[in-house]
C-alpha cells in the first residue's frame, strides 16, 4: 500500500520567512501533485510533478520532486498572509488512477 | 468551463434518511472520483469511474453507500440509511485518462458538506 507522509502537519510562520514542507512516500511513483485547500473550500491544484528532478514555481511557492528519494518539497519564500491554507501532497499509485493523499500541512502565516 | 459541479452544497438530514449527492464532471473528462474528507481520516477515495463504469469501489465504507454514473455528465452518491458517522465533506473530482494510460490531474468540485443528526 502506498503511504504518503507530510511534515510538518501544522506550521505557524511569520510573514517574510522561508520554510519547506516535506512529502515522503513509500513506493515507486512518477506522479506527484500539490493541492491547496482554504477553510471550507475545495482543493485547488497547485503543481503537477511528473519526472525526477522536476521543479515548478508559482509566485512564492516552489515544488520539487526526487523520485529516487521518494520525496517532494514545497518551499515557501517570504511568506505572506494570503498563503495561509492547508497544503496536501498526493501521490499517484501504480494502478494509474488512484491518488494517495497526505494528511495535509496546515499553514498559518502571521504578521 | 464551469468546473466540476456538485449539489447540494450543504445537506442536513436525520439519521435513517436517504441522502443523494450529485456531481457533474468537467465536459470531456472520462474519469470521475468520489472522495470523503473528515478530520479524523483525511481524504479517502470512495469510488472511481472510468467511461461511466465503476472500476474500483473498494473505498466504499459499507453497503449503505452506492454510486452510479448513468452517463458521462452525471454521477450520484447515495447513502441509505444515513448515520451520524457519515457526516463529512464529500468531494467529486474528474480527470482525463489518456489511451496511453496517463491520467491528467484531478479537478475537484466544491464539495457537499453532509451533516447527519
Amino acid at each position: 500500500e502506498l503511504k504518503v507522509e507530510q511534515n510538518p502537519l501544522f506550521l505557524s510562520m511569520q510573514e517574510g520567512k522561508n520554510y519547506t514542507i516535506y512529502c515522503n512516500y513509500s513506493t515507486t511513483s512518477d506522479r506527484l501533485y500539490w493541492y491547496r485547500q482554504d477553510p471550507g473550500k475545495s482543493l485547488e491544484s497547485l503543481f503537477v510533478l511528473l519526472s525526477n528532478g522536476a521543479v515548478k514555481q508559482e509566485g512564492r511557492l516552489m515544488a520539487s520532486l526526487d523520485t529516487k528519494a521518494r520525496l517532494s518539497t514545497l518551499h515557501i519564500t517570504a511568506a505572506v498572509h494570503d498563503l495561509s491554507a492547508t497544503y496536501f501532497c498526493a501521490v499517484g499509485s501504480n494502478s494509474g488512477y488512484a491518488l494517495n493523499f497526505g494528511k495535509g500541512t496546515s499553514l498559518l502565516v502571521t504578521p | 468551463d464551469a468546473g466540476v459541479i456538485q449539489s447540494p452544497r450543504h445537506e442536513v438530514t436525520e439519521m435513517g434518511q436517504e441522502v443523494t449527492l450529485r456531481c457533474k464532471p468537467i465536459s470531456g473528462h472520462n474519469s470521475l472520483f468520489w472522495y470523503r474528507q473528515t478530520m479524523m481520516r483525511g481524504l479517502e477515495l470512495l469510488i472511481y469511474f472510468n467511461n461511466n463504469v465503476p472500476i474500483d469501489d473498494s473505498g466504499m465504507p459499507e453497503d449503505r453507500f452506492s454510486a452510479k454514473m448513468p452517463n458521462a455528465s452525471f454521477s450520484t452518491l447515495k447513502i441509505q440509511p444515513s448515520e451520524p458517522r457519515d457526516s463529512a465533506v464529500y468531494f467529486c473530482a474528474s480527470s482525463f485518462l489518456r489511451t496511453s494510460g496517463a491520467l491528467s490531474e484531478q479537478y475537484f468540485g466544491p464539495g457537499t458538506r453532509l451533516t447527519v443528526t
